[in-house]
């Protein structure tokens, strides 16, 4: 499982765009790229997964450059209640194993 | 949205107690996990199954045991409780026949405090 280092917190105003950059050097050709979001006493939940270029949904917008050696969540128009803990975890999208490695995450506080 | 319950939610023991944390999903996904979360740090997978009588420890050692007989059911016992297993204990689920094969669904969690 490839290795992922992304800031330890990031803090914005309602309204403004949060880009959160993840380093994963060592990804390998088989491995995408997932996000979660973690909200307080609960379990993380999947946010948006992508191979290369740029993935969208509703929630958020995942870029992905050529040599995918990082990637940038981006949450548009944040609101308070997206403050929560985000992952970026690299891995096999069918890996039989199924494992993921959660890092240390980032947490995002977004004040009025 | 997905449908695995972990009860109870939050329980405080003294030390020495035999706990078991349930866990329970009704996706029929095979694959099950239990992972410790300390308030603020990341997650650590302790236990995870790949199917009925299916049980592997995960990165992180556990003095924890699980148990899988049945597809929805993944419980995960302390025999001994210390304050050191004082945690958020959260489990998951997985079905690598979904289009985003390792994408894992979580529960609530059980947040343990060991007095």
């Amino acid at each position: 499982l490839a290795k992922t280092t992304q800031p330890i917190s990031m803090d914005s105003y309602e309204g403004q765009e949060v880009n959160i950059t993840c380093s994963h050097n060592n990804i390998a050709t088989n491995d995408y790229i997932t996000w979660y979001q973690q909200f307080p006493s609960q379990g993380p939940r999947f946010i948006i997964q992508g191979y290369k270029t740029k993935v969208t949904n509703e929630v958020a917008s995942l870029f992905i450059p050529a040599d995918r050696k990082s990637s940038t969540l981006s949450l548009p128009r944040v609101s308070l209640s997206d403050t929560a803990v985000y992952y970026c975890l690299v891995g096999v999208s069918t890996d039989s194993w199924g494992k993921l490695q959660f890092g240390a995450g980032t947490q995002v506080v977004v004040t009025p | 949205e997905a449908d695995i319950y972990q009860t109870p939610r939050y329980l405080v023991i003294g030390t020495g107690k035999k706990i078991t944390l349930e866990c329970s999903q009704t996706m029929g996904h095979d694959k099950m996990y239990w992972y410790q979360q300390d308030p603020g740090m990341e997650l650590h997978l302790i236990h995870y199954s790949y199917g009925v009588n299916s049980t592997e420890k995960g990165d992180l050692s556990s003095e924890s045991t699980v148990s899988r007989i049945r597809t929805e059911h993944f419980p995960l016992t302390l025999e001994s409780a210390r304050p050191s297993h004082t945690s958020q204990y959260l489990c998951a689920s997985s079905d690598p026949r979904l289009p985003r094969g390792n994408e894992q669904f979580f529960g609530p969690g059980t947040r343990l405090t060991v007095l």
